[in-house]
């Protein structure tokens, strides 16, 4: 167990839907990533957020959108939903975002199917 | 923008060494990770190296030639329970103060038989 948490562990939904995906990282960890893993492209990086702010992106498209909560928890939202996005969702957490050694902690990842 | 090659699948016998290289083309380097994923499950974090050279931690090394765009991930005295998908990735600078992005190569399926 990492100590990331993500919720929903299976998600079905139909195309054109919009579904909210959350992650609560480690305790003490302030950056939050997201990751999305299919058969064919493996596991590609979306965005990270830092203390609520965003600080990289990934190959996110422009329907699927990210924040950071004061809390530290974020949410991955993906809207207008197509049968490629269908894959794993992970989110992963670290201490920092910064310049030195940052192991990342992977959650057990949601699982989105649309149908 | 990054490159990065591994090998798609591999198979070895349980108690044997095993090496799964990595090739990478990248520019702002700061970083090789190896991960082990099993199938529908999270990866989990196996080494570092941002040093040439080689990182030994239990049964499992991990080499880094920078010169190169190099890496390997030897496993020695393979047991069954190391049936897993292993990730190589990269960690690169991102264009912005302080912040980087891993990149993951799509994996080596290593299969343990009897």
């Amino acid at each position: 167990d990492s100590g990331v948490t993500q919720t929903p562990k299976h998600l079905i939904t139909a195309t054109g839907q919009r579904v909210t995906l959350r992650c609560s990282p480690r305790s003490g960890d302030l950056s939050v990533y997201w990751y999305q893993q299919s058969l064919d492209q493996g596991l590609q990086f979306l965005i990270q957020y830092y203390n609520g702010e965003e600080r990289a992106k990934g190959n996110i498209l422009e329907r699927f959108s990210a924040q950071q909560f004061p809390d530290l928890h974020s949410e991955l939202n993906l809207s207008s939903l197509e049968l490629g996005d269908s894959a794993l969702y992970f989110c992963a957490s670290s201490v920092t975002g910064g310049d030195y050694y940052n192991e990342q902690f992977f959650g057990p990842g949601t699982r989105l199917t649309v149908l | 923008g990054q490159n990065i090659d591994q090998p798609t699948e591999m198979t070895a016998t349980e108690g044997a060494i095993v090496q799964i290289n990595c090739t990478y083309q990248t520019s702002g380097f700061n970083g090789l990770f190896w991960y082990q994923q099993h199938a529908g499950e999270a990866p989990t974090f196996l080494s570092y190296n941002v040093l040439d050279g080689l990182e030994e931690k239990g049964r499992f090394s991990s080499f880094l030639s920078r010169s190169k765009g190099y890496s390997y991930l030897l496993l020695k005295e393979l047991q069954m329970k190391d049936s897993a998908s292993y990730l190589c990735a990269v960690r690169e600078r991102y264009s912005g103060a302080g912040s980087y992005q891993l990149t993951f190569g799509k994996g080596t399926k290593l299969s343990v038989i009897p």
